[in-house]
């Protein structure tokens, strides 16, 4: 009930292509779902986040889509760039239940962006 | 400062030792959090502060691990009697309240338990 299932893995896309990664949840009572993005030796940072009145969010080249009967979501990145690459995770949280930040992640997509 | 701070970057313990991890928010924020980042693994919640109480404490492992914080403001991250499981890098967030979304991540202590 509280998995987050992410895919793929690791993903390898041209500069200017675009990258897609999904992201599956279980429990009903999420009502949170940000990704992050981690570049090796930080901490994670929150790229962009959505909520299940939306089906979809567009900031700058990165878009969410939600798809709350399926208990899906996804992170489009557009153009992609060398400085895309990352590590991304998807998570979600139950924040009118507790908080925002008791964030249930996925397991990470690792996208390398080629020149 | 300007962001999260956690100290030591590194720490590598012998099997049965305990450790002390240190977290510092950013100043104001009231809302703390610690999470487990195995290797190759999503992160993994651990426990909630608010303000210096934990209304969450349900991530936590074991009866090894504690944490308290004190004055608002510093935490600190408990492992007593360390295993080899115990081997992760653990991060601490901060945010402005429970009901704020962006959560701040310091960039983690590397524990390697030999």
């Amino acid at each position: 009930q509280q998995q987050v299932k992410q895919s793929p893995q690791s993903l390898i896309v041209q500069k200017g292509g675009i990258s897609i990664i999904n992201c599956a949840y279980e429990n009903t009572a999420f009502d949170y779902f940000p990704w992050y993005q981690q570049f090796p030796g930080k901490g994670p940072a929150l790229l962009i986040a959505i909520r299940p009145d939306v089906s979809e969010k567009k900031e700058g080249r990165f878009t969410i889509s939600f798809n709350k009967s399926a208990k899906q979501f996804s992170l489009h990145i557009m153009d992609s760039q060398p400085g895309d690459s990352a590590t991304y995770f998807c998570a979600a949280a139950n924040a009118g239940g507790t908080s925002y930040g008791k964030l249930t992640f996925g397991q990470g997509t690792i996208l390398t962006v080629h020149p | 400062g300007a962001g999260v701070s956690q100290s030591p970057s590194n720490k590598v313990t012998e099997k049965g030792k305990d450790v002390e991890l240190r977290c510092d928010p950013i100043s104001g924020h009231t809302a703390l959090y610690w999470y487990r980042q195995s290797l190759g693994q999503g992160l993994e919640f651990l426990i909630y502060f608010q303000g210096n109480s934990a209304p969450d404490k349900s991530g936590l492992p074991s009866d090894r691990f504690s944490a308290e914080r004190t004055g608002g403001s510093v935490s600190t991250l408990t492992i007593q009697r360390t295993q080899q499981e115990d081997s992760a890098v653990y991060l601490c967030a901060s945010s402005m309240g429970q009901n704020n979304e962006k959560l701040f991540f310091g960039s983690g202590t590397q524990l390697s338990v030999l």
